[in-house]
C-alpha cells in the first residue's frame, strides 16, 4: 500500500527557510504518470496547492508564492522535498504531500494518496 | 487562477438523506474537477475524480456530476461516517485551485 510520510522542523524563524521531505513506501518515485505535489492549510482555513514535481524534475509551481517555493526528487531515496524561502507567520500551515497522476496534458491531477501532514509553525 | 466557487458552505443533514453539494468554476474546465473529504484532523481523501469516477474503494453513495460550468457530489443515503468537510479541486490548469469547501453535519 502506497504511503506517504512528511518530515522536517515543526518550528522555522521568520525570514528563513522552511523545508520539508516527504518520503514514499509501496511505490516508486520514479514510476512514470505521475506527479508529487505540496498542498498546505493554515489551521481551520482551506487548502492551497503550492506545486508539484515529476521524477525527472520537471516543476509546477504556484506563481502566488512570489518564486520562494522550490521543489526537488531524490529517486535513490524515493523521497521529494519543499523548500519555502523568506518565510512569515502567513506560512504557517499544516503541510501535505501528495501524489497526483498527470492528467492527458501532462498536469498534475487529483491527490489520491496524502500523507498525514504536519504542522509547521513559522515564529521567533 | 481559475476559481472554484462552494455551495452551501455548510449544512445539517439527518442519517439516510440525500445531500449534493455544488462548485461552479471560474472558465471551462472540462471534467477536471475532483472532490475530497476532509474529516477533523485527518488529510483530505479523494472521493471523485475527473468529474464523476470513484476513487477506489470509496462507497458508491457516493456520485459525482456537471452540468455546464456546475458540478456537484451527491450523497445519497447519508451516513455518519460521511461527516466533515468536502473540497472540490480543478486540475485542468495549473496552479490547480481549490473550493472554499463545505461542512455536512449531522443533525
Amino acid at each position: 500500500q502506497l504511503q506517504l510520510q512528511e518530515s522536517g522542523p515543526r518550528l522555522v524563524k521568520p525570514s528563513e527557510t522552511l523545508s520539508l521531505t516527504c518520503t514514499v513506501s509501496g511505490a516508486s518515485i520514479a514510476s512514470n504518470s505521475f506527479f508529487w505535489g505540496w498542498i498546505r492549510q493554515p489551521p481551520g482555513e482551506g487548502l492551497e496547492w503550492l506545486g508539484a514535481i515529476y521524477h525527472t524534475g520537471y516543476t509546477y509551481y504556484n506563481p502566488s508564492l512570489n518564486s520562494r517555493v522550490t521543489m526537488s526528487v531524490d529517486t535513490s531515496k524515493n523521497e521529494f522535498s519543499l523548500r519555502l524561502s523568506s518565510v512569515t507567520a502567513r506560512d504557517t500551515a499544516i503541510y501535505y504531500c501528495a501524489r497526483q497522476p498527470a492528467t492527458a496534458r501532462f498536469y498534475p491531477g487529483a491527490g489520491d494518496f496524502w500523507g498525514q501532514g504536519t504542522l509547521v509553525t513559522v515564529s521567533s | 487562477d481559475i476559481r472554484l466557487t462552494q455551495s452551501p458552505l455548510s449544512l445539517s443533514a439527518s442519517v439516510g438523506d440525500r445531500v449534493t453539494i455544488t462548485c461552479r468554476a471560474s472558465q471551462d474546465i472540462s471534467n477536471d474537477l475532483n472532490w475530497y473529504l476532509q474529516k477533523r484532523g485527518e488529510a483530505p481523501k479523494l472521493v471523485i475524480h475527473t468529474a464523476s469516477s470513484l476513487h477506489s474503494g470509496v462507497p458508491s453513495r457516493f456520485s459525482g456530476g456537471r452540468s455546464g460550468p456546475d458540478f456537484s457530489l451527491t450523497i445519497t443515503n447519508l451516513q455518519t461516517e460521511d461527516v466533515g468537510t468536502y473540497f472540490c479541486q480543478q486540475s485542468y490548469f495549473p496552479p490547480a485551485t481549490f473550493g472554499q469547501g463545505t461542512r455536512v453535519e449531522i443533525q
